[in-house]
């Protein structure tokens, strides 16, 4: 079983749409969690950081954490075509600088 | 402008040669990090930094050296390339443990003949 676990899609929505991004991971002990996109050919972007349950919300996106299911979701809410992207799920413990990354959802948004 | 540079772009190397990636952060962010990425296997750790004059293993070590000698600068070296390490490498830095967001540089795509 991979540590943080996302199905790698492509997760296909229209224009005007939420679009919803999830992610599993294995360590109860993770504490901090991180959603990052990435353009094909570029480097990695943060989007979100969520570290206590429930809802975070930045514009269109909102990031829901339970640590309980060990899970963490991403929506976006009025989906653009400048949206399309793979979006990386990622995961820290508290006691270490490390991330451990999933291997991304890759997002099309059909204009 | 500040963020983080990596050099080269892109390099192709012969199996069996030495290469030294660049990663220069002008943040002062106290930790660094390499990862590589590859296709269907993600973001991997290959080694960190998490502050001047220390370093740590990832996940992914194996072949790689770095070496932290100044806040700013975090090289990574194949002492002996290999066609397996064919990857695309990011180099990252974070303020510390708390805040712990990472920002990544623009990566320089490696391919080993």
């Amino acid at each position: 079983q991979k540590e943080v676990e996302q199905n790698s899609g492509p997760l296909s929505v229209p224009e005007g749409a939420i679009a919803s991004l999830n992610c599993t991971y294995s360590d109860r002990g993770s504490q901090s969690f991180f959603w990052y996109r990435q353009y094909s050919g570029k480097s990695p972007e943060l989007i979100m950081s969520i570290y206590s349950n429930g809802d975070k919300e930045d514009g269109r996106f909102t990031a829901q954490l339970n640590k309980a299911s060990q899970y963490v979701s991403l929506l976006i809410r009025d989906s653009q075509p400048s949206d399309s992207a793979t979006y990386l799920c990622a995961v820290k413990k508290d006691s270490s600088y490390k991330l451990i990354f999933g291997s991304g959802t890759r997002l099309l948004v059909r204009p | 402008i500040a963020g983080i540079t990596q050099a080269p772009t892109s390099q192709i190397l012969a199996a069996g040669r030495r290469m030294t990636l660049r990663c220069t952060q002008d943040m002062r962010h106290n930790a660094m990090y390499w990862y590589r990425q590859d296709l269907g296997l993600g973001l991997r750790l290959i080694h960190y930094s998490n502050t001047a004059g220390t370093t740590g293993k990832g996940e992914v070590p194996d072949g790689y050296s770095v070496s932290r000698a100044n806040t700013d600068d975090f090289p990574l070296t194949l002492a002996s390339a290999v066609p397996s390490q064919t990857s695309v490498y990011f180099c990252a830095s974070s303020a510390g443990v708390n805040p712990d967001t990472q920002y990544f540089g623009p990566g320089t795509r490696l391919t080993v003949l």
